[in-house]
Parts: structure tokens; sequence; C-alpha cells
């Protein structure tokens, strides 16, 4: 089993939809989580981080972690065809402390 | 100005030849690293250094080394280059040590290897 599980979609939702994007993982140490947004042919780039269980909000962006559930989410409101992309969670914590990353969930916001 | 800069961004050579990738980052951090994102799009780090030091270092093959010369840059030197190694390296920085959570990528090197 993967330490970090995320569906690699791809996901296709009309403009102005809401998006939900998922990851679960299965190491309970893990503290620090992180949504990173990839557009094609680019590298990552860091679009939400959360310290432990809760929420946390940036704009359209939405962070929840769950952590008795071991899943965290990000939500999309009012998507955009410029959110079409790539997005990676990540987390980190424990002994070693890595980084891990999940496969990615492709996203396209259809005009 | 570009954060952190990696050249070259495409590189197709063969099978058996030795290639590098060079990175640099102007952010000021104290911790650099190397990350290998295949076909699926699953992102591994390889190594990680910090203030010239190698602080992870993944279970890669020795045909990988990377190389530190100051804070500001992190080269990764490939030997005897595999099918299988075709992939895109990513480099990236951070600052606070491998604790960091803002970590910033390059655009990436996409390396086939045919």
């Amino acid at each position: 089993q993967k330490e970090v599980e995320q569906d690699p979609g791809p996901l296709s939702v009309p403009e102005g939809a809401i998006v939900s994007l998922n990851c679960t993982y299965s190491n309970s140490a893990f503290q620090y989580f992180m949504w990173y947004r990839q557009y094609s042919r680019k590298g990552p780039e860091l679009l939400m981080y959360t310290y432990s269980s809760g929420n946390k909000e940036d704009g359209r962006f939405t962070a929840q972690v769950d952590k008795s559930s071991k899943y965290i989410s990000l939500f999309i409101r009012d998507s955009q065809p410029s959110d079409s992309a790539t997005y990676l969670c990540a987390m980190r914590g424990g002994a070693t402390n890595k980084l891990i990353f999940g496969t990615g969930t492709l996203l396209a916001v259809q005009p | 100005d570009t954060a952190v800069s990696q050249t070259p961004k495409y590189l197709v050579t063969q099978m058996g030849n030795d290639k590098s990738i060079k990175c640099e980052q102007n952010l000021g951090h104290d911790t650099m690293y190397w990350y290998k994102q295949d076909s699926k799009k699953f992102l591994k780090i390889m190594f990680s250094y910090n203030n010239k030091e190698l602080i992870i270092n993944e279970t890669v093959p020795n045909r990988f080394s990377p190389k530190s010369p100051d804070k500001a840059h992190l080269n990764l030197h490939i030997n005897s280059l595999e099918l299988g190694d075709s992939a895109v390296y990513f480099c990236a920085s951070s600052s606070g040590g491998t604790s960091g959570n803002t970590i910033y990528f390059g655009e990436g090197s996409w390396l086939t290897v045919v």
C-alpha cells in the first residue's frame, strides 16, 4: 500500500463548478499537508499548506484535513479553465519527515 | 527572474551515454533537492542537500551522482544512461532545512533515453 493515495483522474468539470480533490494516507505521523498545482510542462507550485487537522481558505481554494480519517481535500469554487492542471497532494511528518507526494489528479475545466 | 532554473529543459540521448543536468536557485535557500517524476506523474525525491551537505539519499542507482559546489547550485550527473532513466527531473529548493514546507520547483528537465 502506498503511503499516499490519490485518484489520478482525469476529472472533467464545466466552468463554474465546485471541484473536490482528495487524498488518503496511511501514516498517522503526517502533520503537514500541502497541495501543489502543476501545469503541463511546468514544475509543481505550492497552492495550499495546512498544519494538522482543520480547514484553510485562500480565495476560491479551501483545504481540509481530517486526521482521524487520514483524509485530505482541496475544494475549488467557481472553477475556471485556468484551473486546468494536475493537482498533487503532499505531506510529511514522523521520524523521516520526508515530503511524500500523491500521484496527482488531472483536472480539466471546460469553458 | 527565475527562482529555480535548470538546464537543459529537454535532453534526448542514447543508452550508455553520460549526461549532466545543472540547477541554480537565486532564493537564498539553504536546501536543494532533485526529484524524479515518472510517466504516471509520480514525484519522488532522489537527493537533498543542506548547505552543500548530502542529507537525503534515496534508493537511487549509484549511476546518479549529485554534486553541490555551493548552496545555490545542485547538479545531477548520470552515468551509463538506461531506457528506464527516461523521466522528468525536477530541481527544487527550500529554506529551513528539509523541514521546509514551501518547496520551490524548477521547470523540469525532460530526459529521453533512446
